[in-house]
């Protein structure tokens, strides 16, 4: 089993629509839980992280959190043409003094005009 | 600007040479990261680096080292490089901290030839 799993898309969405994009991990201790953003040519930029289980909202972005199914969603709601790009979900695994983020392979979403 | 900077942007070399990039952080982080993303847009630890500790992946070629001269550096040489060298290479810092995920360099585009 893949340490953190999410399907490659590509996932495409009509504007305004909501985008919901999953990611599971394999590490059950794992503690902390990100969702970064990559356009094409560019570097990842951090835009949710969550901790607890339940939902963390931030603007259109809401992750959700499920530690029991080892389960971590990111919504999008109102999709914007310039949310189009590649969402990577992180995972920081358990273990002291273990900062070390592991990445699944990404979600490409396409936001439809 | 408090960033991760990166250089440089694109290096083009020939296989068998040697090269290094350079990683300055001035955000005071404690922690610092080598990442590889393949064409897939699959990012891999290639290491983490502290004052304290390097942690190398096991599955990085002996090829690849890491050098700190300091706290705020984090530089990655490459040996005899090969054409399966060609990638994306990401610097990326970290507080120590559970609370925080990376801050990422813009990226070095890698092309062996």
């Amino acid at each position: 089993q893949k340490e953190v799993e999410q399907n490659s898309g590509p996932l495409s969405v009509p504007e305004g629509a909501i985008a919901s994009l999953n990611c599971t991990y394999s590490d059950r201790g794992s503690q902390s839980f990100f969702w970064y953003r990559q356009y094409s040519g560019k570097s990842p930029e951090l835009i949710m992280s969550i901790y607890s289980n339940g939902d963390k909202e931030d603007g259109r972005f809401t992750a959700q959190l499920n530690k029991a199914s080892q389960y971590v969603s990111l919504l999008i709601r109102d999709s914007q043409p310039s949310d189009s790009a590649t969402y990577l979900c992180a995972v920081r695994k358990s273990g002291a003094g273990s900062y070390q983020l592991t990445f699944g392979k990404g979600t490409k979403l396409s936001v439809i005009p | 600007d408090t960033a991760v900077s990166q250089t440089p942007k694109y290096l083009v070399t020939q296989m068998g040479n040697d090269k290094s990039i350079k990683c300055e952080q001035n955000l005071g982080h404690d922690t610092m990261y080598w990442y590889k993303q393949d064409s897939k847009k699959f990012l891999k630890i290639m290491f983490s680096y502290n004052n304290k500790e390097l942690i190398i992946n096991e599955t990085v070629p002996n090829r690849f080292s890491p050098k700190s001269p300091d706290k705020a550096h984090l530089n990655l040489h490459i040996n005899s490089l090969e054409l399966g060298d060609s990638a994306v290479y990401f610097c990326a810092s970290t507080p120590l901290s559970d609370s925080y995920g990376y801050t990422f360099g813009s990226g070095t585009r890698l092309t062996v030839v």
